[in-house]
């Protein structure tokens, strides 16, 4: 099972909106609502973003947002903040036997 | 407050063994599956394997079957991964995760701990 691509950087201006792609195949991605996103900065654990595509948890920002179509799910981060410079991960559910499949990872700077 | 911490990393000669522990607190330890994800120096998360809640169903991937055993203790709260015939490339921080479901992304990380392979 391959690694979920994504861009290796991406970069915003403080209140722009950037969106992260996340590409995968029909037996992940594709194939189940069970997509996540996460927030890493350095030396520290993940952060869970958004959770079975779309869904955010308690306590994380509406500004970051995630959708669906095909292969492929992304991740918005809008009114961008000097502190959303982080690396950031998506992870989907890829079945019985892979069980999870990462994103490559995606470093964001805000300029 | 839900709470993992891991321990057990270190250095470790090719071919040595090592066994992580992971102490959960602050939710109901058995009622979750519990995950490792690993990350190489500089590199991106990779997952390693998962544990159902009463650890009878068990799941890793290609490169860690048949070395590393995923097992739990929910009388203690505590989830273990036993790492035997280690190699270079198991250099990484190991994170403890915890999921819903098995069939499910994780949802709460540890800090990680260490693990370095080298002669």
């Amino acid at each position: 099972q391959s690694a979920l691509t994504q861009p290796a950087s991406v970069s915003g201006s403080p209140g722009q909106s950037i969106t992260i792609s996340c590409t995968g195949t029909s037996s992940d991605v594709g194939n189940y609502n069970l997509v996540s996103w996460y927030q890493q900065h350095p030396g520290k654990a993940p952060k869970l973003l958004i959770f079975e595509v779309s869904k955010r948890p308690s306590g994380v920002s509406y500004r970051f947002s995630g959708t669906k179509s095909g292969n492929t799910a992304s991740l918005t981060i809008s009114g961008l903040q000097t502190d959303d410079g982080a690396d950031y991960y998506c992870c989907s559910y890829a079945g019985s036997t892979t069980l999870l499949v990462f994103g490559t990872g995606t470093k964001v700077t805000v300029l | 407050e839900v709470q993992l911490l891991e321990s057990g990393g270190g250095l470790v000669q090719p071919g040595g063994s090592l066994r992580l522990s992971c102490a959960a607190s602050g939710f109901t330890f058995s009622t979750y599956a519990m995950t490792w994800v690993r990350q190489a120096p500089g590199r991106g998360l990779e997952w390693v394997s998962t544990l159902s809640r009463n650890g009878g169903s068990s799941y890793s991937t290609d490169s860690v079957k048949g070395r590393f055993t995923i097992s739990r203790d929910n009388s203690k709260n505590t989830l273990f991964l036993q790492m035997d015939s280690l190699r270079v490339e198991d250099t990484a921080v190991y994170y403890c995760a915890r999921s819903d479901v098995v069939a499910s992304t994780p949802n709460y990380w540890g800090r990680g701990t260490l693990v370095t392979v080298s002669s």
